[in-house]
Formats: C-alpha cells, sequence, structure tokens
C-alpha cells in the first residue's frame, strides 16, 4: 500500500539558510500534519491543513511557514534557520476527521 | 506539567516476556487514542487505535483505555526481539471546531527484547 512519501530525507543546512521539506500523503488523504522531534524528544505538532487550508496551529514558530496544494502535498519553509532545529521532521496524512493518522519515514534536517 | 505522560524506560525484558507500557493523561477532552511503534531513524507506525474505555486486542498486541482514570496501556505478549524500538501513546480530541485532530504524544517509552 502507498504511503507518505517525505523528501528529501537527509538536509544539511547552515545557520541562516532557508529549507523546503516536502511532503506527499497518502491518496484519498486530504489532511496533512507536520511534527517535530528533536532528539530523544516526542514528536512536537506544528500545523496542519486541509482541503488546502491551515486547520490548526501549534508550537511552530514565525520563521516556519506551511502550505498545501492542489494535489494535497504539502510544504514546510523554514528560513533563518538556527542549530535548534535541527530535528527529525514528520509528515502524517489522513482523511479529513479520520481517527488515525500515518507518518512518514520523516526528513532529518541538520543544521551547522 | 505534560498533557500526555509516559515512563520512558528505558525497559529491558527477555524474549517471550509480557511488556506492560503505560500512559496517563490529563486532559477529558481526549477522545482517541493511539499507540505508535517507532524504530530508530525511522517514522512512527500505528500499532493501535481505541476510542473506548476497556480492552482491544489485535494479535500479540493490547491496548486498554479507562478513561475514569486517564490510563491507558499496551500489552505485548510473547514478546520478540523485534519488538525492540521506542513505543509512543498518542492522544487526540475529537476533531471538530477549531481541532482538526492534531495529536499529542507521551514521551515514549525504549524496550528492548533480548534473546
Amino acid at each position: 500500500a502507498a504511503g507518505v512519501i517525505q523528501s528529501p530525507r537527509h538536509l544539511i543546512k547552515e545557520k541562516r539558510e532557508t529549507a523546503t521539506l516536502k511532503c506527499y500523503p497518502i491518496p484519498r488523504h486530504d489532511t496533512v500534519y507536520w511534527y517535530q522531534q528533536g532528539p530523544g524528544q516526542d514528536p512536537q505538532f506544528l500545523i496542519s491543513f486541509y482541503e488546502k487550508m491551515q486547520s490548526d496551529k501549534g508550537s511552530i514558530p514565525d520563521r516556519f511557514s506551511a502550505q498545501q496544494f492542489s494535489d494535497y502535498h504539502s510544504e514546510l519553509n523554514m528560513s533563518s534557520l538556527e542549530l535548534g532545529d535541527s530535528a527529525l521532521y514528520f509528515c502524517a496524512s489522513s482523511v479529513v476527521g479520520g481517527n488515525t493518522q500515518y507518518f512518514g519515514p520523516g526528513t532529518r534536517l541538520t543544521v551547522l | 506539567q505534560k498533557e500526555v505522560e509516559q515512563d520512558p524506560g528505558p525497559l529491558s525484558v527477555p524474549e517471550g516476556a509480557i511488556v506492560s507500557l503505560n500512559c496517563t493523561y490529563s486532559n477529558s477532552a481526549f477522545q482517541y487514542f493511539m499507540w505508535y511503534r517507532q524504530y530508530s531513524r525511522k517514522g512512527p507506525e500505528l500499532l493501535m487505535y481505541t476510542y473506548s474505555s476497556g480492552n482491544k486486542e489485535d494479535g500479540r498486541f493490547t491496548a486498554q483505555v479507562d478513561k475514569s482514570s486517564k490510563y491507558i496501556s499496551l500489552f505485548i505478549r510473547d514478546s520478540q526481539p523485534s519488538d525492540s524500538a521506542t513505543y509512543l501513546c498518542a492522544i487526540r480530541t475529537r476533531a471538530g471546531g477549531t481541532s482538526y485532530g492534531k495529536l499529542t504524544f507521551g514521551q515514549g517509552t525504549i524496550l528492548t527484547v533480548h534473546p
């Protein structure tokens, strides 16, 4: 069965650079969630989208923005990167109101 | 205080043991309960999902929810070395209004099953 696809899988950036992470949800899933997982931490909710509209917002820094496109894929844009942004970034998808979220393999971002 | 508390372990058991993993939560609005398994450097994999108090069984796994005590458990029977991973409980409110179902996770319990 098709799963959530994330790209790139690994990304290395310098401080103050920008990064763009992409997420392709499971076919027919219309809701996308972004989570950040620091080393040894549990995933923390950042932001979610339903039908291309932002549906919920968590602890996402103002330096980050995201959007969902007409094909339901989503992009997380991160600017002015800081060392503390180094983490695993997961995307999850579900159908609207669905009770389960399916996670992608994650993008490992390292900020040097 | 975190909304969802989970003993981080680590937990080390011999192969074949019964494993008990637990979480407590504080928000009565939480209505849906999930257990995810996460291998190192991988995405969380959904193991169990339930929304009502009681037990739900799937193979060697049993999820238990006690809403009155705000306590959830995952039991693994006949544990195998391949079960070695981090187990995360995840809880959400009912989707609707301003919430579209974001998950709130516990800290995760690191489990090692040794042969």
